[in-house]
């Protein structure tokens, strides 16, 4: 099973700030990965897939890159409503899997 | 407008079996490449793949559940049932169900989620 790890598992940031969050997964994925926004008591909700595809609506200050074993989710400049836990996902192979999350908090 | 939504009982006890329901509109599990997923998760935790259940009755489960796992569907209705039997505290979550875009394999849409709490 591939096993993904999310780091950091929490960041504290103020708005305006460029943040990145990194996601590794233990074995070579390719692209094949998601990346999910998560409020408080909320549904997750699609913003990246394939690595770099901004799902339709998602505001064009988040981006995700990487390829292979290494991905990175960044943010250019928070906004208030940004604040919220990141999940990434891989669907290279099965048992498709989740990252541990990682909580943005304000500063 | 593709939208879900999970139902089913929000108390069970341990040994029981669970059977939640995702009723679905806005896309059909007719259409080559779609699919219907299960995720849950834990209160305050890591989400969790529970599987899939895709347009040609492919089934695809997380091998730490699949000997408790069912997913059946209903093109019709318009719906995905999942079955867990044996239930554990453990099994305390959020289930969630999402749907899969044609050829891919994330979770574009989600369903609002129904919070299972399993106790003796």
């Amino acid at each position: 099973d591939i096993q993904m790890t999310q780091s950091p598992s929490s960041l504290s940031a103020s708005v305006g700030d460029r943040v990145t969050i990194t996601c590794r997964a233990s074995q070579d994925i390719n692209t094949w990965l998601a990346w999910y926004q998560q409020k408080p008591d909320k549904v997750p909700k699609s913003l990246i897939y394939d690595a770099s595809t901004l799902q339709k609506g998602v505001p064009s200050r988040f981006s995700g890159s990487g390829s292979g074993t290494d991905f990175t989710l960044t943010i250019s400049s928070l906004q208030p409503e940004d604040f919220a836990t990141y999940f990434c996902q891989q669907y290279n192979s099965y048992p498709f899997s989740f990252g541990q999350g990682t909580k943005l908090e304000i500063k | 407008q593709i939208t879900l939504k999970e139902s089913g009982p929000t108390n069970m006890k341990p040994t029981q079996t669970l059977t939640l329901t995702c009723s679905f509109s806005g896309f059909s599990l007719t259409t080559r490449g779609v699919g219907v997923g299960w995720v849950r998760q834990p209160p305050g935790k890591a989400l969790e793949w529970l599987g899939l259940i895709y347009w040609n009755d492919d089934k695809r489960y997380s091998p730490s559940l699949k000997n408790r796992l069912t997913f059946t569907k209903d093109t019709f209705k318009g719906q995905v049932v999942l079955t867990m039997t044996n239930l554990d505290p453990l099994d305390t979550a959020t289930y969630y169900c999402a749907h899969s875009p044609p050829e891919n394999l994330y979770f574009d849409f989600w369903g609002q989620g129904t919070l299972v709490t399993v106790t003796s």
